[in-house]
C-alpha cells in the first residue's frame, strides 16, 4: 500500500448535514486528490492540492470544500450533503513530475446520503 | 480538454482467450496514459503506464498516437483478471488524471 488511510470507511448521513472525509498519507507526497467513483461516471475529480494551502477544483466541485493544514492531511467536507453526493470517495496522492510519478489510491470512503 | 473513451461497460471472455480492452483519448498535446485496475470493491491499484513500456501480470499496452489509442492487451486470461479496469490520461498541471468510465472485465471458466 501507497501509506494513505482513508476516514471514515463507511458513513452514513441524512440530507443537509455537513461531513467531512479525512485522508491521512505518510509518504510525504506534494500532490493530494480527491475523487468520487460512481456507475457509468467513472472517476472524477472533486478538488486537489498541490501543497499546504495550495488547492484547486476537479471537475465536479460543486458542493465541496477541501482543506490541507499540513502536508500529510487532506480533508473533504460537503457543506450540506445531498443524495447527489452518495458515492465512493477516494483520495490519492502523487509525488509530481509528471509520469514518472503516476497517483496512487486509498481504500475509498463508502458515503451514503439519506 | 482531454477526454478518455472506454467503449465497452463489460467484456466476457473465457480463461485462456485473449483479452482487449479499448481506450482512446483525444488530446491535443503529447499525453502521459495508465491503465489502472479495480479488485472488487478495492483500492484501484496502477497496472500500467506508457512511458515505462512493461508488462504487468501478462497484460501490455501500446500508445498508437495515430489512432489515438492505448489498448490494453494480454494473450491468455485468466480468473483472476476478472476486475474494473480504467483507462486515464494525465494532461495539463496538477499532475492530474482524466479518467474513462471503465470496464468490468469478466473471465469465465
Amino acid at each position: 500500500d501507497a501509506g494513505i488511510t482513508q476516514s471514515p470507511r463507511h458513513k452514513v448521513t441524512e440530507t443537509g448535514t455537513p461531513v467531512t472525509l479525512r485522508c491521512h498519507q505518510t509518504e510525504n507526497h506534494r500532490y493530494m486528490y480527491w475523487y468520487r467513483q460512481d456507475p457509468g461516471h467513472g472517476l472524477r475529480l472533486i478538488h486537489y492540492s498541490y501543497g499546504v494551502k495550495d488547492t484547486d477544483k476537479g471537475e465536479v466541485s460543486d458542493g465541496y470544500s477541501v482543506s490541507r493544514s499540513k502536508t500529510e492531511d487532506f480533508l473533504l467536507t460537503l457543506e450540506s450533503a445531498t443524495s447527489s453526493q452518495t458515492s465512493v470517495y477516494f483520495c490519492a496522492i502523487s509525488e509530481g513530475g509528471a509520469g514518472d510519478s503516476p497517483l496512487h489510491f486509498g481504500n475509498g470512503t463508502r458515503l451514503t446520503v439519506t | 480538454a482531454q477526454r478518455v473513451t472506454q467503449p465497452e461497460k463489460l467484456l466476457s471472455v473465457f480463461k485462456g482467450a485473449p483479452v482487449e480492452l479499448k481506450c482512446n483519448y483525444s488530446y491535443s498535446g503529447s499525453p502521459e496514459l495508465f491503465w489502472y485496475v479495480q479488485y472488487s470493491r478495492q483500492r484501484l491499484q496502477l497496472l500500467l503506464r506508457h512511458i515505462s513500456r512493461e508488462s504487468i501480470k501478462g497484460f501490455t499496452a501500446d500508445l498508437n498516437k495515430g489512432e489515438t489509442s492505448f489498448h490494453l492487451k494480454k494473450p491468455f486470461a485468466q480468473e483472476e483478471d476478472s476486475a474494473m479496469y480504467y483507462c486515464a490520461l494525465m494532461a495539463g498541471g496538477g499532475n492530474k488524471l482524466t479518467f474513462g468510465t471503465g470496464t468490468q472485465l469478466k473471465v469465465e471458466l
